[in-house]
């Protein structure tokens, strides 16, 4: 079974532009959530889908950055203007939401992320 | 929020030696897992454990979720084992929905 899948892998960018990175969570998963990992900030949680709801968006930085997940399948992270503070690796991760025993249950898969560079 | 505090920060060891990892919870949790990430950058599930004892392989974990830490084990070390290991975890309730708060991380390098 394939497992997340992110594209591009790698990004190089002048400020200014837009970029667009894309997720592919694994089949049957219904939890979808975006990371960025910084020498400085470590690894932070921007936001994250139930079902494909938005269900927290308070890590996202500023205005500059937007998700979508139209469908169950795919989501997109979309930085506009871009700045050279936002280079950092982006990673995807998806996980089945589900109760086990006294407790929920969420197993967190990551993607391979996308670096992301702007000059 | 839940702090998440990981020790050591930089680990060096001798192929062949255990180590054992330390994560320290500020909150009682749902969810607690153990990543490993490869020089490559993948992040590499290891646990998922928010109580009790794992094993798998050369590794193992304990997590006392009522004295609000966990360790992993790594034992007969490998230079395939460097890389930084990371601690995240979900606040326990009804508003962290998944929500994972990691670590920095403990960076291990293993020497031949």
């Amino acid at each position: 079974d394939a497992g997340v899948i992110q594209s591009p892998r790698h990004e190089v960018t002048e400020m200014g532009q837009e970029v667009t990175l894309r997720c592919k969570p694994i089949s049957g998963h219904n939890s979808l959530f975006w990371y960025r990992q910084t020498m400085m900030r470590g690894l932070e949680l921007l936001i994250y889908f139930n079902n494909n709801v938005p269900i927290d968006d308070s890590g996202m930085p500023e205005d500059r950055f937007s998700a979508k997940m139209p469908n169950a399948s795919f989501s997109t992270l979309k930085i506009q203007p871009s700045e050279p503070r936002d280079s950092a690796v982006y990673f995807c991760a998806s996980s089945l939401a589900l109760y086990a025993g006294t407790g929920r249950y969420y197993e967190q898969y990551f993607g391979p992320g996308t670096r992301l560079t702007v000059t | 929020g839940i702090q998440v505090e990981q020790s050591p920060p930089d680990l060096i060891l001798q192929e062949g030696a255990n180590s054992t990892l330390r994560c320290n919870f500020s909150d009682s949790v749902n969810n607690l897992q153990w990543f490993h990430q490869n020089p490559w950058g993948q992040l590499i599930n290891l646990f998922y454990i928010p109580s009790g004892t794992k094993q798998n392989g050369r590794l193992s974990a304990t997590t006392v979720a009522t004295e609000r830490y966990s360790l992993l084990y790594i034992s007969s070390s490998q230079t395939t084992d460097s890389g930084v290991y990371f601690c995240a975890v979900e606040l326990a309730g009804g508003t962290s929905y998944g929500k994972l708060t990691f670590g920095q991380g403990t960076i291990l390098t293993v020497h031949p």
